[in-house]
């Protein structure tokens, strides 16, 4: 089956750090650019992170720039969103989630169940 | 950065009406659009890439179109499935993807 599964969730305290992570299954990993989105509860969804394929460009939005850390390790099929420094903001579901090759390129057309971060004050 | 402005937030509809969706961009997005459908507790799925490429396995019901910096997604006939929430994204600008705020379709 094709699919992301996230994992490493949780209740951390205000400054801590937390490390995210996303198994891929069903495809092949190496080939697609990967993303985190994440969802405040009751909220909108916000992009938060990219990491391309060989990993070597990655991108940040402003609102976790210089705090959270994407990677990836192909042979393991793996994503990676090191969190540190969390705030209550961070509070949210987070999603792995996959860009599109082909027709659907760059368009968001495979997302994981998402993982829940709790940050407490 | 680009900026999305989806509206409404909220709609009230019955089943087999006709639903508008639309979505603006603060700058030209060379068809750079896709629309997202989520339900509750679950992730968003793909509808609609490229402003009006239906994603496979997606019902015919829904359309998406384009007009200058104005996207809109329609359902020609809303069925009980439908009722969720939608979200526009533009992925033109490499870097900084950003999604509209969501419309949430609910029941009248």
């Amino acid at each position: 089956e094709v699919q992301l599964v996230e994992s490493g969730g949780g209740l951390v305290q205000s400054g801590e750090s937390l490390r995210l992570s996303c198994a891929a299954s069903g495809f092949s990993f190496s080939n697609y650019n990967i993303n985190w989105v994440r969802q405040a509860p009751g909220k909108g969804l916000e992009w938060i992170s990219y990491i391309s394929y060989s990993g070597r460009t990655i991108y940040y939005a402003d609102s976790v720039r210089g705090r959270f850390t994407i990677s990836r390790d192909n042979a393991k099929k793996s994503l990676y969103l090191q969190m540190d420094i969390l705030r209550v903001d961070d509070t949210a579901i987070y999603y792995c989630v996959r860009e599109g090759l082909g027709p659907t390129v760059d368009a968001f057309d495979l997302w994981g169940q998402g993982t829940m971060v709790t940050v407490s004050s | 950065d680009i900026q999305m402005t989806q509206s409404p937030s909220t709609l009230s509809a019955s089943v087999g009406d006709r639903v508008t969706i639309t979505c603006r961009a603060s700058q030209s997005l060379s068809s750079s659009l896709a629309w997202y459908q989520q339900k509750p507790g679950r992730a968003p799925t793909l509808l609609i890439y490229k402003a009006s490429s239906l994603e496979s396995g997606v019902p015919s019901r829904f359309s998406g179109s384009e007009s200058g910096t104005e996207y809109s997604l329609t359902i020609s006939s809303l069925q009980p499935d439908d009722f969720a929430t939608y979200y526009c994204q533009q992925y033109n600008s490499y870097s900084q993807w950003t999604f509209g705020q969501g419309t949430k379709v609910e029941v009248k």
